[in-house]
């Protein structure tokens, strides 16, 4: 079966950078995008982008542009983000999310656990 | 890219139906037709309800529907029952390869 199996829990200083695996198992990896959405506590979820594992393309939504780096890679089939320059309004948990089906329109059917990233000095 | 908005909250009794709705622009609901909705229940990851506005994955009861009408989407929601209880997002194909969800709603089964 599907699965996206993420990294543990982190805790970082402001201004320091993390970087968050998602593990895909049950599936062809490289055939499926790769999302990664965030929600901090007690709020909504954020798109943040997209990667096509395959190809290593991605696509950053623009709050996090210059600031979000997503990367993979295909022999251990497992996708990263990393956000760099923490702040403590990125103190959130973040999830990666495969694709329905191959392609970037697919909505967002399976999820990893979600990441607990906690930004403190 | 600013947030699809939704109410914060909607409640409804055991069997009855509730309808949240999901406003945008015409540059993400109203111009295409890739609006998804999921529910996400306290500290669980979310799960796809709806996708394409109007299709249910496979395992999704029929209780659940989409609709949309220009700008604004809809998830309705009948036959209310305990489990239907948790938040629903929806979320829109924005163009440009980029995706925006709403606010969220809680939905309070009385």
């Amino acid at each position: 079966q599907v699965q996206l199996v993420q990294s543990g829990a982190e805790v970082k200083k402001p201004g320091a950078s993390v970087k968050v695996s998602c593990k895909a198992s049950g599936y062809t990896f490289t055939s499926y995008d790769i999302n990664w959405v965030r929600q901090a506590t007690g709020q909504g979820l954020e798109w943040m982008g997209w990667m096509n594992p395959n190809s290593g393309n991605t696509g950053y939504a623009q709050n996090f542009q210059g600031r979000v780096t997503m990367t993979r890679n295909t022999s251990i089939s497992t996708a990263y983000m990393e956000l760099s320059s923490l702040r403590s309004e990125d103190t959130a948990v973040y999830y990666c999310a495969r694709g329905f089906w191959s392609g970037f329109y697919s909505p967002f059917s399976y999820w990893g656990q979600g990441t607990l990233v906690t930004v403190s000095s | 890219q600013s947030a699809l908005t939704q109410p914060r909250s909607v409640s409804g009794s055991p069997g009855q139906s509730v309808t949240i709705s999901c406003t945008g622009t015409s540059s993400d609901v109203g111009g295409y037709n890739y609006v998804s909705w999921y529910r996400q229940h306290p500290d669980k990851a979310p799960k796809l309800m709806i996708y394409d506005v109007i299709k249910r994955p496979s395992g999704v009861p029929d209780r659940f529907s989409g609709s949309k009408s220009g700008n604004t989407a809809s998830l309705t929601i009948s036959g209310l029952q305990a489990e239907d209880e948790a938040a629903y997002y929806c979320c829109s194909y924005a163009g440009t390869y980029t995706w925006v969800f709403g606010g969220g709603t809680k939905l309070t089964v009385l």
